[in-house]
């Protein structure tokens, strides 16, 4: 089965610093799609990037980045120039398989982002 | 476009009574329908999943149920609320054959008490 481990549960970084954010994933296949969320205090879930395993280029937007390193299974979140407003829970999630044939988010337990003005 | 809906945003219930969530999907036909909890602290769960009407498929024994009466409506109930099911539960779709994206619903957070 395919999981997701973030390692670090709360993180802080200075307002316009960077700040990188880590998750690791385990899985046999060979195709897949992983993502980073974004939650905040509203609970609303928000798509902050995503990353197709099949292409070698990382995902960047704006001033979200990753850095996939798919033999490592590692895709981390980069945030540069941080704003108060990105404060918030960040997701990783593998999109996998399940049997029978349809697909699910697996997600990680979730980093706790304070940015400091 | 597309819209989820999940009602009621908020719910205190005793332990012991009934659960209905419901969550429908507007602007798609044949979504693919999930259910996540999120207990508080933690990242989310899937629950349940639906590839069509009628069809559930349960990611973990609970003390809940799903069902999908209609294309765009999933309702998750429970006969008997355990205190161990307070949490905050997440709606989401996506089009079947697409990877795009998963989008989520608003949330109900529910409080056994």
């Amino acid at each position: 089965a395919q999981t997701v481990t973030q390692s670090q549960p709360e993180m802080s970084v200075q307002e316009a610093e960077t700040v990188t954010l880590s998750c690791t994933y385990d899985t046999s296949e060979s195709d897949y799609y992983l993502f980073w969320y974004k939650q905040p205090p509203s609970r609303q879930m928000i798509l902050v990037i995503r990353q197709e395993a099949y292409k070698q280029q990382n995902a960047t937007e704006n001033r979200f980045s990753v850095n996939f390193q798919k033999a490592a299974k590692s895709f981390s979140l980069k945030i540069s120039d941080s704003q108060l407003g990105d404060a918030a829970m960040y997701f990783c999630a593998y999109w996998g398989r399940l049997q029978g044939g349809s697909e699910k988010l697996v997600f990680g337990k979730g980093t706790k982002l304070t940015v400091n003005p | 476009s597309q819209t989820i809906h999940q009602w009621p945003a908020t719910l205190v219930q005793p332990v012991g009574s009934p659960l209905s969530l419901e969550c429908t999907v507007e602007g798609t036909s044949n979504p693919n329908l999930y259910w996540y909890r999120q207990a508080a602290g933690r990242g989310l769960q899937l629950l349940f999943y639906s590839v069509g009407i009628g069809q559930i498929s349960s990611e973990v024994p609970q003390n809940l149920s799903a069902s999908r009466p209609q294309d765009r409506q999933f309702i998750l109930s429970s006969k008997k609320l355990l205190l161990s099911d307070s949490g905050f539960y997440l709606c989401a779709w996506y089009a079947s054959g697409s990877v795009d994206e998963q989008f989520f619903g608003p949330g109900t957070r529910l409080t056994v008490l």
